[in-house]
């Protein structure tokens, strides 16, 4: 069984660029949560996909958008990049969008200079 | 809102020793309640969870009670290993699958 993958590991991007984050799920979950964790922070929720349809979204900007695909990976876009997007952004899978343990990626590391 | 509240780190402690993080909570309802554990370079992994008061939740040594009089859920060790030098976070899920974390706690054993 493959856990969850995310990609790239690191990348580093400057302020105003755009950004495409990817994460595939672990096999046979349906839904996919994203996660801000700033460097000595807890992880924050940007927003959760199920089905390939957005169906929660935590305190984040319209500029942070996502995508789920029929094989249910996913993508984080972030446009308009600012320092404060500096983080680790994780993604987690789970079977169904509630009540079902949520299985963590290893991250993909931010830095917007 | 749900929010979480830990014990800020470090907490550092000799190898053998005790451990116990302190977590409260503030929630509608009773919530799931989690601990994950973060070790360098790598993403979460689920260290232990409680769905309703009064459940222990248990994994490798470490244990958390869920306490809805005192909306607590402390982790506690009996004897840490230099292995289980990580970052700890408490989290409760909050509307749909929504995981609400605390800030984390670093814990450095020493040998």
């Amino acid at each position: 069984e493959t856990g969850v993958t995310q990609s790239p590991t690191h990348l580093i991007k400057t302020r105003g660029q755009q950004v495409t984050l990817r994460c595939s799920s672990q096999s046979g979950h349906n839904t996919v949560s994203w996660y801000q964790q700033a460097l000595g922070q807890g992880p924050q929720f940007i927003f959760q996909y199920y089905r390939e349809e957005e169906n929660g979204r935590g305190n984040f900007p319209p500029r942070f958008s996502g995508l789920q695909f029929p094989n249910y990976s996913s993508e984080l876009n972030v446009n308009a990049l600012e320092l404060d997007d500096s983080a680790l952004y994780l993604c987690a899978s789970s079977a169904g969008d509630r009540g079902n343990e949520q299985y963590f990626g290893p991250g993909t590391r931010l830095t917007v200079t | 809102g749900d929010s979480v509240t830990q014990m800020e780190g470090p907490v550092t402690l000799s190898e053998e020793a005790f451990l116990t993080i302190n977590c409260t909570y503030t929630a509608t309802g009773y919530p799931s309640l989690f601990w994950y554990v973060q070790y360098p370079g790598e993403g979460l992994q689920l260290l232990l969870k409680a769905t309703k008061a009064d459940d222990k939740g248990s994994n490798k040594g470490f244990e958390a009670t869920y306490r809805k009089e005192t909306t607590s859920f402390h982790l506690e060790k009996g004897s840490v290993q230099v292995s289980d030098s990580a970052v700890y976070f408490c989290a409760l899920r909050g509307g749909y699958n929504k995981l609400i974390f605390g800030a984390g706690t670093r814990l450095a054993v020493h040998p």
